[in-house]
């Protein structure tokens, strides 16, 4: 199946901090999603990329859809202690329905 | 806002015996998948239903899966003899027309013993 790579696995900031991640894969994707996902919770959409050099904002997140179309980059700004969770990219290839995820990013925000 | 919802929270079975988690997708949604994640894992993809058919499924989704959508709310996934590396959470989620987005359950979690 598709292999999708996020980095960094982890990540400890400070609040007010800004953070980046990033989702690779190996073959080229027409759709990305970023998730967040609490503990014992369902992952929740943040934000839905469609078209190659998108980028879009969803309050302090903001998210770009690579030229390439083999990558995504998620950006928060100004981290508050609610943004801990795990982030997971998921990306659709262009045949059939299924959405691959990502590895995903762990982050901790230190107050 | 609607939202898909999924029963029970939490189900915790012995082994080989049969479960069936249940989901009720967001109401005019056309497409529903399942997923699992194992405990500290990615989500993984099981299976897509769309007009009363699969229409793709991964190579987890053996013969011991099986989906249905047995009235016009409810979209089930059943397991017919659970193994212990079944225990995860699984997830329902549901897509629009569109199928540009999905969105998620709450999950279930999958206890086999």
């Amino acid at each position: 199946g598709q292999q999708l790579n996020q980095s960094p696995q982890s990540m400890f900031i400070q609040e007010g901090e800004d953070v980046s991640m990033n989702c690779t894969s190996s073959s080229i994707f027409n759709t990305w999603l970023w998730y967040k996902q609490d503990p014992g919770e369902g992952p929740v959409l943040l934000i839905a990329l469609y078209k190659a050099g998108e980028l879009t904002s969803n309050g302090r997140l903001t998210a770009q859809f690579g030229i390439t179309r083999k990558d995504s980059f998620l950006n928060i700004s100004a981290s508050i202690p609610s943004d801990v969770g795990i982030y997971f990219c998921a990306g659709r290839p262009n045949t059939g329905n299924q959405f691959y995820f990502g590895t995903g990013t762990s982050l901790t925000v230190i107050p | 806002e609607p939202e898909v919802t999924q029963t029970p929270s939490h189900q915790v079975t012995q082994m080989g015996q049969e479960v069936i988690l249940r989901c009720v997708p967001i109401s005019n949604h056309l497409y529903f998948y399942w997923y699992r994640q194992i405990l500290g894992q990615k989500v993984e993809f099981l299976v897509s239903f769309y007009n009363n058919e699969i229409s793709e499924k991964s190579e987890i989704f053996d013969d011991q899966f099986s989906v249905e959508r047995p009235d016009g709310s409810n979209f089930t996934l059943k397991i017919r003899s659970t193994k212990l590396e079944d225990s995860a959470m699984y997830f329902c989620a549901s897509a629009g027309a569109a199928q540009e987005t999905q969105y998620f359950g709450p999950g279930t979690r999958l206890l086999v013993l």
